[in-house]
């Protein structure tokens, strides 16, 4: 079974440039998740979809980031414009049920932005 | 803000068990603990959770005390490969399902 697909791995902008991450999910994965991970946390959460509709954005600074998942599979997340510490690991990950008893997420191996 | 506390590193043996602690006495009684590792440059890694009852899988043992308010990862015969980063999460009710709030995690290193 394939993983949950990311890109670019790596990403070298300026400050008050653009920048946009792409993820796609494992296959029939209803919830996705992104994630914001700074050097030395743990995961933040940014924003989780059920299909295409958004669950949970509390954590997504919507002056800057947005992001997308338009026909309910894959996903992007938007940064616009960057600054410095937005450098971090964007993480996406997905799951097939999110109920209150059990919900097991799949991460993919991350985006890691470098703001200069 | 996180509703664990781990601490911040631990070593293990080469075949020996390594035992994870998690305090998380703030927990509600519909929450659920989860944990998750993080091997480097990886995503985090699904690994056991569970409510009130000790649980096992093919890869830990999660041994939650009577009141709640700790639990033990117990990962059986450590190898080199369990040098990672395990995130003890209380998964926060959200509506009908959940968020999960990582905190800075327990860095365990396997020694040969």
């Amino acid at each position: 079974e394939a993983g949950v697909a990311q890109s670019p791995r790596y990403k070298i902008i300026e400050k008050r440039q653009s920048v946009a991450f792409w993820c796609n999910p494992i296959s029939g994965h209803a919830t996705l998740y992104w994630y914001q991970q700074i050097l030395g946390q743990g995961p933040k959460l940014l924003i989780q979809f059920q299909n295409n509709g958004v669950v949970d954005d509390s954590q997504l600074p919507k002056d800057r980031f947005s992001a997308e998942r338009l026909k309910g599979v894959d996903s992007t997340l938007k940064i616009q414009p960057a600054k410095l510490e937005d450098s971090a690991v964007y993480l996406c990950a997905s799951s097939l049920r999110d109920t209150h008893s059990y919900n097991e997420q799949f991460f993919g191996p991350g985006t890691r932005l470098t703001v200069l | 803000d996180a509703k664990t506390t781990q601490p911040p590193s631990m070593d293990c043996a080469e075949g020996r068990a390594a035992n994870l602690p998690c305090n998380h006495s703030t927990i509600s009684g519909n929450e659920y603990v989860y944990w998750y590792r993080q091997i480097h440059s990886q995503g985090p890694q699904y690994i056991i959770h569970g409510l009130k009852n000790n649980e096992t899988n093919e890869m830990a043992s999660l041994i939650i005390t009577e009141d709640r308010k700790s639990s033990t990862l117990i990962l059986p015969h450590a190898t080199l490969r369990d040098t990672a980063v395990y995130y003890c999460i209380v998964r926060v009710k959200a509506g009908n399902t959940g968020k999960l709030i990582f905190g800075q995690g327990t860095t365990l290193q396997v020694k040969p």
